[in-house]
């Protein structure tokens, strides 16, 4: 059974420019959610993906973007960063998009940092 | 916006002490809590999903109870050994999505 994979692990870039985040699901998840992290916070979540559409999403900006593949993977796409989105974003996965009574598999994190 | 708090924020202690701290979120409209443990450098691991149907759950020197009425999730850990030391996660459901909340960080002292 392969886990959750995030990739890059660590990223610098500078504001004004933008940014893609992967994720690889757990094998047999078909649904995947984004959190952001910043410090002394607990996770933010972002959007969650099911079968390739988005299926809610939190309070943020258009500017925060994703996908998902048929093979359940996905990317968050961050335009026009800012200083502000400095934080470590996790990618989690789960077995379906109703699944609240099943856990959640997060990947180890990308730690964005924005210049 | 959905606010849940957790206390203490960060605790210090020794090997063999018993420990608990607290979650409190907003009780209507939610469906399950789950707890998270994320030890350094690692990813977050689930420790319970606490569902409206049970209240009380318990794995090894590590349990549970959730005040579904209340709003209130208590976590205990029995004599604490090293390797309990994390940042411990709270998150209710609320129908879309989980909202968590900012952790008790834990370290127990050897």
């Amino acid at each position: 059974e392969t886990g959750v994979t995030q990739s890059p692990t660590h990223l610098i870039k500078t504001r004004g420019q933008q940014v893609t985040l992967r994720c690889s699901s757990q094998s047999g998840h078909n649904t995947v959610s984004w959190y952001q992290q910043a410090l002394g916070q607990g996770p933010q979540f972002i959007f969650q993906y099911y079968r390739e559409e988005e299926n809610g999403r939190g309070n943020f900006p258009p500017r925060f973007s994703g996908l998902q593949f048929p093979n359940y993977s996905s990317e968050l796409n961050v335009n026009a960063l800012e200083l502000d989105d400095s934080a470590l974003y996790l990618c989690a996965s789960s077995l379906d998009r109703s699944s609240y009574n099943s856990p959640l598999h997060f990947g180890n994190g990308t730690r964005l940092t924005v210049t | 916006i959905l606010n849940v708090e957790q206390s203490p924020q960060s605790l210090h202690v020794q090997e063999g002490d018993s420990t608990n701290f607290t979650c409190s979120f907003p009780s209507s409209n939610f469906y399950a809590l789950h707890w998270y443990r994320w030890e350094t450098a690692k990813s977050p691991e689930a420790l319970f999903v606490m569902t409206l149907n049970g209240d009380e759950k318990k794995k090894g020197r590590i349990s549970a109870t959730l005040n579904t009425k209340e709003g209130y999730s208590y976590l205990y850990i029995k004599g604490s050994q090293p390797e309990d030391s994390a940042t411990y996660l709270c998150a209710p459901h609320y129908g879309q999505n989980f909202v968590f909340g900012p952790g008790t960080r834990l370290s127990v002292l050897p």
